[in-house]
């Protein structure tokens, strides 16, 4: 059974520009969390949504937006991109929000994004 | 901002020594859970340790939490050079993480 892949692995961005990322869960997982890590710190939480609704929002700007598809997979949309926004972008996945509670998270291997 | 701060930030050790690390956190949790992270790649979950556990074993690992100090410690014993890599206690907050700064771990062989 695939775990949660992430595409790109990699990605080069100038300021200003918009990026998209995406995540697919593990099958048969609800729910898709994104985190931010900054190099030389831990990871920190962006968004989680939950059949289709967004459940939950970190402190990030609004040019952070997510989305989740019927399908369960998720997108995550950075717009006017900052050097700051540099950073490896984390997708977790579980059965439901709450199963945290129990299990933990499954998290994918991450997309590296460089701003420029 | 981090819920958790790790101690110590760095540690080398030799293969078949002992690897403690100690997270303290701030707010009352559910759960503490421990991450690995291998060269800034995907996070694995390692052990999870509910607020009314003390010490809980998986292998290797030993973890044990003390909630009226709010702190917890991870300890590898009989470490390998395949336990190098990067540790982060993280606590549930309404069904989000909130992750420590983390712990580095080398272990030279």
């Amino acid at each position: 059974d695939a775990g949660v892949t992430q595409s790109p692995t990699h990605l080069i961005k100038t300021r200003g520009q918009q990026v998209t990322l995406r995540c697919s869960p593990i099958s048969g997982h609800k729910s898709v969390s994104w985190y931010q890590q900054v190099l030389g710190q831990g990871p920190q939480f962006i968004f989680q949504y939950y059949e289709k609704e967004e459940r939950g929002r970190g402190n990030f700007p609004d040019r952070f937006s997510a989305r989740q598809f019927p399908n369960y997979s998720s997108e995550l949309n950075v717009n006017a991109l900052l050097l700051g926004d540099s950073a490896l972008y984390l997708c977790a996945s579980s059965l439901l929000p709450q199963d945290s509670l129990i299990y933990g998270y499954t998290f994918g291997s991450g997309t590296r994004l460089t701003v420029v | 901002s981090q819920q958790g701060e790790e101690d110590p930030q760095a540690l080398s050790i030799q293969e078949g020594e002992n690897a403690t690390m100690n997270c303290s956190y701030k707010t009352s949790i559910n759960n503490l859970q421990w991450y690995r992270q291998n060269s800034g790649r995907g996070l694995v979950h390692l052990i999870l340790i509910r607020s009314n556990e003390r010490e809980k074993h998986s292998g290797r690992l030993r973890v044990t939490l003390d909630t009226s100090k709010k702190s917890s410690s991870l300890l590898i014993t009989a470490s390998r050079a395949a336990d190098t890599a990067s540790y982060f206690c993280a606590t549930l907050l309404t069904d989000k993480l909130i992750f420590g700064t983390g712990t580095r771990l080398q272990v030279f062989p």
